[in-house]
């Protein structure tokens, strides 16, 4: 079965600084990753994917992701936080064992960025 | 892009009223949608799959009867929660994306219940 995880319910970063927040799955056939946002309040906004290709997916408002296939990771990343990156993010895999597109969350983790 | 429509964003209401709350694909047809469950700081947790034209698939652990799904259009799914109670409140959200295959799903804006 399809999963994954988060490890960290809360991460802490300046203003300015590098960002990343981790993501491990474990699938069965190929992996299909999602990263999401959430404000409070509000529904889930997708930032990025990835389906195959380039290891390095960019995606909405400065963000990437790093799939790395030894590891099962799909971190996100910003090479710069802002005060309002700060939210609740979500990766998510798809479930691969139906006919459609379900997607399974992590936990999610909630980015705290300091002025 | 692809819109999610979510209505009401909010509602308030005494125990045993049944509530509904719609999801609206905008610019796409659906013919899938998903409802999820999010209690506070925690994930969502998917309560069923809704199949235009057909009934709806089910979670484990979800009562069918408590939650009514019904996805007349291609456009269109709505959630009933039938005599809802204190225990029932919380953020429900829908998604849907255009077409099948790899397509991220969109999301409504969810709807946040509380049952008096």
């Amino acid at each position: 079965a399809q999963s994954v995880a988060q490890p960290e319910d809360q991460v802490n970063v300046a203003e300015g600084n590098p960002l990343t927040v981790k993501c491990t799955y474990s699938v069965s056939g190929n992996p299909y990753l999602f990263w999401y946002v959430q404000y409070p309040n509000r529904g889930l906004q997708f930032l990025l994917k990835y389906i195959t290709g380039d290891n390095l997916v960019k995606g909405s408002y400065g963000f990437e992701a790093e799939f790395n296939k030894s590891q099962t990771s799909f971190h996100l990343k910003k090479p710069s936080a802002l005060v309002s990156d700060s939210a609740l993010y979500f990766c998510a895999v798809r479930d691969d064992g139906g006919a459609t597109n379900k997607l399974i969350f992590g936990t999610g983790t909630l980015l705290a960025v300091q002025p | 892009g692809a819109v999610v429509s979510q209505h009401p964003s909010r509602v308030i209401c005494k125990s045993g009223t049944s509530v509904k709350i719609e999801c609206r694909s905008l610019d796409f047809q659906a013919t899938t949608m998903f409802w999820y469950r999010q209690f506070p700081k925690q994930s969502l947790m998917l309560m069923a799959t809704s199949n235009e034209g057909s009934k709806a698939t089910y979670e484990q652990g979800v009562e069918k009867d408590k939650f009514l799904i019904n996805h007349a259009s291609l456009t269109l799914s709505t959630l009933t929660v039938t005599s809802a109670h204190p225990e029932d409140s919380s953020f429900y959200i829908c998604s849907a994306g255009p077409g099948q295959g790899l397509q991220p799903q969109h999301f409504g804006d969810g709807t946040r219940l509380s049952i008096l």
